[in-house]
């Protein structure tokens, strides 16, 4: 079954510590996995994937196939980060994208 | 429009009251997706439009859940006889070029459903 953990609900951190949120999947096969970040009162919005290998806003996400892993980390958290993450992985057909629970982040001044 | 137009954004309803929520996607996007955005449940896929393809129902909860999409574009999602547990944000995305492509969905701002 495919399937999208992500096992925080809401994650503190203050600013410029290292903040890495969690997400575990389950897929066999090449995956393909996104993170979505929803700022207060915005619409939900692609932060980054995993095909593209990039860093946006100072945070990346390297898929670990051996522990089935997609964690989104950032060296140094911002206040503006303060946001609802969610990971998502597209599935076998293509049609649908999974996504997990969410994880708010807040990171306190 | 310059990105998924949804409507209404709020929504108070009687239990047992019919609801039609509306999407209008993203001119050119061939893809369309509901998905049910509940608190501390995330994303809960409900429907999938592609082009004039048969659309994936697989996500929609019960038989009171329904949608179509007009001439490709539009979409509507109804929801008959409401209960308190429909209460949440109906998300609609869109996406170029079928699934198959980029990946990347758009999202709309949602509309939010209260049952009373």
């Amino acid at each position: 079954a495919q399937r999208v953990t992500q096992p925080e609900k809401l994650l503190s951190v203050f600013k410029g510590a290292p903040v890495e949120l969690k997400c575990n999947y389950s897929y066999s096969g090449s995956p393909e996995l996104f993170w979505y970040v929803q700022y207060s009162r915005q619409r939900l919005q692609l932060l980054l994937r995993h095909i593209s290998r990039e860093s946006i806003k100072g945070f990346t996400a390297d898929l670990n196939k051996g522990e089935t892993s997609f964690h989104l980390k950032k060296p140094f958290a911002q206040e503006e980060d303060s946001a609802m993450y969610y990971c998502a992985l597209k599935g076998y057909n293509f049609n649908k994208f999974y996504f997990g629970s969410g994880t708010k982040l807040n990171v306190k001044p | 429009g310059a990105g998924v137009s949804q409507s209404p954004s709020n929504k108070v309803t009687e239990k047992g009251k019919d609801v039609e929520l509306r999407c209008d996607p993203i001119s050119g996007h061939t893809a369309l997706y509901w998905y049910r955005q509940s608190l501390g449940q995330g994303l809960e896929f409900l429907i999938y439009f592609q082009g004039n393809s048969a659309p994936d129902k697989s996500g929609l909860p019960s038989d009171r859940f329904s949608a179509e999409r007009t001439g490709g574009s539009v979409s509507t999602l109804t929801i008959q006889r409401t209960q308190q547990e429909d209460s949440a944000v109906y998300l609609c995305a869109s996406i170029p070029g079928g699934a198959g492509a980029a990946g990347e969905l758009f999202f709309g701002e949602g509309s939010r459903l209260t049952v009373l």
